[in-house]
């Protein structure tokens, strides 16, 4: 079964600096990679995804995760956080068959530092 | 431009008590989804459906029960509601086909007491 591993489920980060949230995936199969953001009293928001092609995928707000088959990693990353960064993040992973179900990690909360 | 609804944001319920929470998407989607969100446990699925008329159970479906009579609505059903059920409850949809991604709801935060 497809599963995710995210560390660390608080990360502080100071304001200007890298921001780096660390997924790791488990799949049988090829995966589809999801990275989801929830602000607070909100749903998920899709950030960005990787299917198939270019490994290097950007979504919105600036951040961007690659894709790493041989360290079966996605992390997510982004030069230089804002306070409006501070959310949930949530690496999810889905298979190309079968019944469109996502695997979700535990999630990263991420808090910035003035 | 709703994309996915769910009603109520907020409801307390008494030990024992049944409720129903509702989705609906206005974006055709075939697949539906709910999950449970408790904290530091990401998100579990409960029940999801292909389409209209189609269920199934996900990884924590004791104690709800879900319909899908159209391809827009979604309820999810509490019967003798129970502590362990004080979670935020989320609804999504997609497309059929895994490289999509699912459209969350605001949520429902659901306190037993």
């Amino acid at each position: 079964a497809q599963s995710v591993t995210q560390l660390g489920s608080h990360v502080s980060v100071s304001e200007g600096a890298l921001v780096l949230l660390r997924c790791n995936y488990s799949s049988s199969v090829p995966p589809y990679l999801f990275w989801y953001v929830q602000y607070p009293n909100q749903g998920l928001q899709l950030l960005l995804k990787y299917t198939t092609g270019a490994t290097l995928v950007k979504g919105i707000n600036g951040f961007e995760a690659e894709f790493k088959k041989s360290e079966t990693s996605f992390h997510l990353t982004k030069p230089s956080a804002h306070m409006s960064d501070a959310a949930e993040y949530f690496c999810a992973v889905s298979v190309y068959y079968g019944n469109n179900r996502l695997a979700f990690g535990k999630g990263n909360q991420v808090v910035v530092i003035p | 431009n709703a994309g996915v609804t769910q009603t109520p944001k907020f409801r307390i319920l008494k030990i024992g008590q049944s409720m129903t929470l509702q989705c609906t998407q206005d974006m055709n989607h075939n697949y539906m989804y709910w999950y449970r969100q408790d904290p530091g446990m990401g998100l579990k699925l409960i029940y999801y459906s292909v389409g209209a008329g189609i269920t199934d159970k996900g990884e924590v479906p004791n104690g709800y029960n879900v319909s899908r009579s159209t391809t827009e609505d979604f309820p999810l059903r509490l019967e003798l509601a129970a502590p362990s059920q004080t979670s935020v409850y989320f609804c999504a949809s997609s497309y059929g086909t895994a490289n999509q991604p699912q459209h969350f709801g605001d949520g429902t935060r659901l306190s037993i007491l």
